[in-house]
């Protein structure tokens, strides 16, 4: 069975400080990486895709793949209070179905 | 663009009692996803439609889920009878293609007592 684990927090944050948010997968054949940020009561809405290895780059935000690891994260550079919400992991391979994650949840602090 | 819309946002109901719940995907999008999210676990999928095809509903639990998209467009999920484990936020979501980022619903939180 597809697994995504993620630490379910919360992860507290100073204001200004980096967020670091972690994802493992079980699925080897995972080709597709995705995050999402969910408000409370909201639909999650898209904040990066991955599908190579490396670092991609998007303002604050900066998506790690390490498929060799089977690990992604995601960085939120200068953290700020509207950036505490949920935030979910999901991975998809072959039948591009996304599976995602319980979800990590952030709460930046003035 | 307008996005996702789910229907209603709310719902409460008896258990053995029968609730449906519709979707509006974002128009021209063929790739429409009900996902559930159980209070405490994870966003889990229920089924893909790809236009008014089934293409995969391995994630139904069981025969008192049904889901419809006549036409290819709207789609509905029936639970019937509802029991008490149904209860949790039911998300749709849709896409243009296949393998790539899903626009979700608001969800509907069911209840069921």
């Amino acid at each position: 069975q597809k697994e995504v684990e993620q630490n379910s927090g919360p992860l507290s944050v100073p204001e200004g400080a980096i967020a670091s948010l972690n994802c493992t997968y079980s699925d080897r054949g995972s080709q597709s990486f995705f995050w999402y940020r969910q408000y409370s009561g909201k639909s999650p809405e898209l904040i990066m895709s991955i599908y190579s290895n490396g670092d991609k780059e998007d303002g604050r935000f900066t998506a790690q793949l390490n498929k060799a690891s089977q690990y992604v994260s995601l960085l939120i550079r200068d953290s700020q209070p509207s950036d505490s919400a949920t935030y979910l992991c999901a991975v998809s391979g072959g039948s591009y179905i996304p599976t995602f994650g319980r979800g990590t949840s952030l709460i930046v602090h003035p | 663009e307008a996005g996702v819309t789910q229907f209603p946002s709310h719902s409460v109901i008896e258990k053995g009692q029968t609730v449906t719940l519709r979707c509006d995907p974002i128009s021209g999008h063929d790739n429409l996803y009900w996902y559930r999210r159980v209070m405490g676990k994870e966003i889990k999928f229920l089924l893909h439609f790809v236009k008014e095809s089934k293409q995969d509903e391995s994630g139904m639990p069981n025969n008192r889920f049904l889901a419809e998209r006549t036409g290819g467009t709207y789609s509905t999920l029936k639970v019937q009878p509802a029991e008490l484990e149904d209860s949790g936020v039911y998300f749709c979501a849709s896409s243009q293609s296949e393998n790539v980022p899903l626009h979700f619903g608001n969800g509907t939180r069911l209840t069921v007592t």
